[in-house]
């Protein structure tokens, strides 16, 4: 495997199921991130881990619970899920060298859809 | 807060036609700007990037220069391919971690 790899690629779930999305980096990267792409929306950043630990946490309601293990593995565990939160979750990852700016390489995302 | 404002799609062109794609930015620092292209079925990619004013981006035929007088990136290719077809996507980053997309413009080029 190359770059980053996102599983499920899709995925439907009741509102009252468990799941949760793998994303793995083979970059050797030491930051990885969780967006949200709906349609018509710019994307949202969700979550930022840098060196395992969460960085960033944009107002994510508390269903939604990331979860990184170690720097090349990060989970986004679902649970009591609503309709609006069908979308795409895309992963990302980046070697964060303290100054400026650096390039982030994104997964193909699992497409989610709750019932 | 900093925000970055694209063009409504889908964008429809035949193919060889040329492409413009309208991005303007607000932010309260100098950022970085940058456009990535999401085919269809995978993630972002990044397309190119400018660092600072008057710098002009380029890759795969497509160009953006940064205009900090009017704050805008817009993206240009001169002859556009069906390969081209995708959704673009304008962003900002004044460093840190967080980066600002737009709502992203689909392209269309028909044979």
């Amino acid at each position: 495997e190359t770059g980053v790899t996102q599983t499920p690629r899709h995925l439907v779930m009741g509102m009252t199921n468990k799941k949760s999305l793998k994303c793995e980096q083979h970059l050797g990267h030491n930051a990885m991130y969780w967006y949200k792409q709906s349609a018509k929306k710019p994307l949202e950043l969700m979550f930022v881990y840098s060196l395992e630990e969460r960085v960033e946490n944009n107002s994510v309601p508390s269903r939604f619970s990331p979860e990184c293990p170690n720097s090349s593995h990060l989970f986004l565990h679902l649970h009591t899920l609503q309709p609006e939160d069908s979308a795409l979750y895309l992963c990302a990852s980046s070697q964060e060298r303290g100054s400026g700016y650096n390039e982030q390489f994104f997964g193909p995302g699992t497409r989610l859809t709750v019932l | 807060g900093d925000s970055v404002t694209q063009m409504e799609g889908p964008v429809t062109l035949s193919e060889e036609a040329c492409l413009t794609i309208n991005c303007t930015y607000t932010a309260t620092g100098y950022p970085s700007l940058f456009w990535y292209v999401q085919y269809p079925g995978e993630g972002l990619q990044l397309l190119l990037k400018a660092t600072k004013a008057d710098d002009k981006g380029s890759n795969k035929g497509f160009e953006a220069t940064y205009r900090k007088e009017t704050t805008s990136f817009h993206l240009e290719k001169g002859s556009v391919q069906v390969s081209d077809s995708a959704v673009y996507f304008c962003a900002l980053n004044t460093g840190g971690f967080k980066t600002i997309f737009g709502a992203g413009t689909r392209l269309f080029v028909k044979a």
